[in-house]
C-alpha cells in the first residue's frame, strides 16, 4: 500500500525560528511535491524534485526551500518562518513524469507561525 | 492569475441525487484533467481523470465530462452518498509534472 507520511501533524513555531517539515514516501518514486493549502486558494506548488539533489521551484517559492539527500525524503525549510506562512502544508510523491500519473498526498502539516 | 476555477466554493446535495462540481481551465495546452477529493485531516487522494483526447470518463458513481471548446470540466457523482461529502479539487497540466489545482469545492451531502 502507497505511504506517504509527514513528521509532524501540527506544529506552532515563533516568527524568525527556522523550521523544517520532513516527507518520507516508500514508493521508491522519482518525483515529490510540497504544496500549501489555504482557504480560498487551494493548492499552489512551492517545490518539486525529480530526483535525488534535484529541486525545481513551483508557483510560490519565496521565503522557502528545500533539501532531497535521499530519495524517499524530501524537506521543506522556512528558513525565518513568517505569519504568512501559517498554512497547511501537504507532500506528494508521484512515479513518473507527467500529468498522468497519480500524486499520493501524506496527510498535511498544519504550521501555525505565531 | 489562476489559470483552473471551481467558481462554487460549497455545494450541498440531499442524499441518492445528483452532485455536479464545476471546473472552468483557461489555458486551451492542457491535456490531462484529474480530480481529488479531500477529507479534513487528510491529504487528497486520487478520484477520477480524463485525458484531453477524451470527452467523458466513467468510474462507478463518478464520471468526469470534458469540453473543451467551453474549456470546462465537470464531476457527476451519482448517486451522491454522505461519505462523498468532501472537498473536491480538480486539477490540469500540461505534460509536465506540475499539476495546477482548483480552489476547491466543498460537498456536503445530506439524508
Amino acid at each position: 500500500d502507497v505511504k506517504v507520511t509527514q513528521s509532524s501533524r501540527y506544529l506552532v513555531k515563533r516568527t524568525g525560528e527556522k523550521v523544517f517539515l520532513e516527507c518520507v514516501q516508500d514508493m521508491d518514486h522519482e518525483n515529490m511535491f510540497w504544496y500549501r493549502q489555504d482557504p480560498g486558494l487551494g493548492l499552489r506548488l512551492i517545490y518539486f524534485s525529480y530526483d535525488v539533489k534535484m529541486k525545481e521551484k513551483g508557483d510560490i517559492p519565496e521565503g522557502y526551500s528545500v533539501s532531497r539527500e535521499k530519495k524517499e525524503r524530501f524537506s521543506l525549510i522556512l528558513e525565518s518562518a513568517s505569519t504568512n506562512q501559517t498554512s497547511m502544508y501537504l507532500c506528494a510523491s508521484r512515479q513518473g513524469g507527467g500529468g498522468a500519473d497519480t500524486q499520493y498526498f501524506g496527510p498535511g502539516t498544519r504550521l501555525t507561525v505565531l | 492569475d489562476q489559470q483552473v476555477k471551481q467558481n462554487s466554493p460549497s455545494l450541498s446535495v440531499q442524499e441518492g441525487r445528483i452532485s455536479i462540481l464545476n471546473c472552468d481551465y483557461t489555458n486551451s495546452m492542457f491535456d490531462y484533467f484529474l480530480w481529488y477529493k479531500k477529507y479534513p485531516a487528510e491529504g487528497p487522494t486520487f478520484l477520477i481523470s480524463i485525458s484531453s483526447i477524451k470527452d467523458k470518463n466513467e468510474d462507478g458513481r463518478f464520471t468526469v465530462f470534458l469540453n473543451k471548446s467551453a474549456k470546462h470540466l465537470s464531476l457527476h457523482i451519482v448517486p451522491s452518498q454522505p461519505g462523498d461529502s468532501a472537498v473536491y479539487f480538480c486539477a490540469a497540466s500540461e505534460g509536465t509534472d506540475k499539476l495546477i489545482f482548483g480552489t476547491g469545492t466543498r460537498l456536503q451531502v445530506f439524508p
